[in-house]
């Protein structure tokens, strides 16, 4: 059974960083591209970024472009999110994401439980 | 960046009724868009991809179609467990998106 399991979340002041992690298992980590979305309290979903089964292509929404950085450790079957300059803005559960294989022209196929960032003073 | 859009955002529908919600992108995306589901308080769930690719384990009562900017989300024979917000998300290229959301609720 497919399990992602995030971590990290919690509240920060502005301007704060924080990083998120995400531990898949029953599945062959390094086969599958990686993505996080996230939702604002009662609002819809925003896709954050994506990242390939090796690494080396990420992608990112412009809102968090040059704060937000996805990496993944595939020796720890480990997805991460690091989150800098944070602003109230970025309040919202962040979820990691399973794509199928590629997420471009296919899906996210299995998500996590979420975590809670609360931007807050 | 590809806009999607949705309609309607909001709609009350019956047990058993046939259900249809469109999404429409800015521009062409081929079949490359997605429908998710998703309960107050739970992760979402992916139901259809490529546009008409119902995923494993998904009722068949969920359909989906269309091509290009235009799709639909079909419910057949709508069940309790149905009520939910339901998004269309666009995979065909990035900065990926996601459409606003449309809620079904019990009338």
């Amino acid at each position: 059974e497919v399990q992602l399991l995030e971590s990290g979340g919690g509240l920060v002041h502005p301007g704060g960083s924080l990083r998120l992690s995400c531990a898949g298992s029953g599945f062959t980590f390094n086969w599958h591209s990686m993505s996080w979305v996230r939702q604002a309290p009662g609002m819809g979903l925003e896709w954050v970024s994506s990242i390939s089964s090796n690494g080396d292509h990420t992608y990112y929404a412009e809102s968090v472009k040059g704060r937000f950085t996805v990496s993944r450790d595939n020796s720890k079957n480990t997805l991460l999110l690091q989150m800098n300059s944070l602003g109230a803005e970025d309040t919202a559960v962040y979820y990691c994401a399973k794509c199928r294989h590629n997420c471009q022209k296919e899906n996210l196929e299995d998500w996590g439980q979420g975590t809670l960032v609360t931007v807050s003073s | 960046d590809i806009q999607l859009t949705q309609s309607p955002s909001f709609l009350s529908a019956s047990i058993g009724d046939r259900v249809t919600i469109t999404c429409r992108a800015s521009q062409d995306i081929s079949s490359y868009l997605a429908w998710y589901q998703q309960k107050p308080g739970k992760a979402p769930k992916l139901l259809i991809y490529i546009a008409s690719t119902l995923q494993s384990g998904v009722p068949s009562r969920f359909s989906g179609s269309g091509s290009g900017t235009e799709f639909t989300l079909t419910i057949s024979s709508l069940q309790p467990e149905d009520f939910a917000t339901y998004y269309c998300q666009q995979l065909s290229s990035y900065p990926f998106s996601f459409g606003p959301g449309t809620k079904v609720d019990i009338k």
